[in-house]
């Protein structure tokens, strides 16, 4: 079955320093997402991306978040100068729904990224 | 979207059948219920999706009755595996929404 990727599993950084996450969604799949989970919280929204833009982004993906696809496999989230606060688990993950059978579609979830800020 | 109540937490035994209800009473005509299980320190993972009446695979069973304020997950025969944190969602037909995660609701299953 096909599965979303990411990597790395776990990372550590120091404080200001940009961090790069990176996804590999399901092949064929035409939108991407990013959650991130604080320990113990809920999931919560990041951002969507669609053809190529962003198409829907929360109040937490400020201007130090980016996204990217860089090619045609791969889904990059950006912190440009991490914050304690953006210690997390981040999620990737993509959907389709050009099956058309008109349901609310299916998000495919990786296994995440651990991000631990000092 | 919706709002999603659920109970926090829940207990049971190994072999026994699980129900979650969860209330949507705000839910839209366009909106689907839908329920993802997480896993510590996994991505969630859906389980089932549906509009109305009963959906059934081959993991749960969803009951939603005729005005949609609410659903239930069902689990039949549990065990230890299905340990986790499951989440009742309200969802926008088509594509390209964003999912809003309440708290869930904790099962924990024992022997």
């Amino acid at each position: 079955e096909p599965e979303v990727t990411q990597t790395p599993s776990h990372q550590v950084t120091q404080m200001g320093q940009e961090v790069i996450l990176r996804c590999v969604p399901i092949s064929n799949h035409l939108y991407f997402y990013w959650y991130r989970q604080i320990l113990g919280q809920k999931v919560e929204f990041l951002v969507s991306f669609y053809n190529n833009e962003i198409s829907e982004k929360s109040e937490i993906f400020d201007d130090q978040f980016s996204v990217e696809r860089p090619d045609g496999s791969n889904f990059t989230l950006k912190i440009r100068s991490t914050k304690l606060e953006d210690s997390a688990m981040y999620f990737c993950a993509s959907s389709d729904t050009r099956d058309g059978r008109g349901h609310a579609e299916t998000q495919y979830f990786g296994p995440g990224t651990r991000l631990l800020v000092l | 979207l919706a709002k999603t109540t659920q109970p926090i937490s829940m207990d049971s035994y190994e072999g026994q059948e699980v129900n979650i209800t969860c209330s949507h009473n705000n839910i839209a005509t366009n909106d689907y219920i839908t329920w993802y299980q997480q896993f510590p320190s996994q991505g969630p993972r859906f389980i089932i999706q549906g509009y109305k009446t009963k959906v059934t695979n081959e993991v749960a069973s969803l009951f939603i009755p005729a005005d949609r304020k609410s659903s239930t997950l069902s689990l039949p025969r549990v065990s230890l595996s299905d340990t986790a944190v499951y989440y009742c969602l309200v969802a926008h037909t088509g594509g390209g929404n964003k999912l809003t995660f309440g708290t869930g609701t904790q099962l924990k299953v024992e022997l």
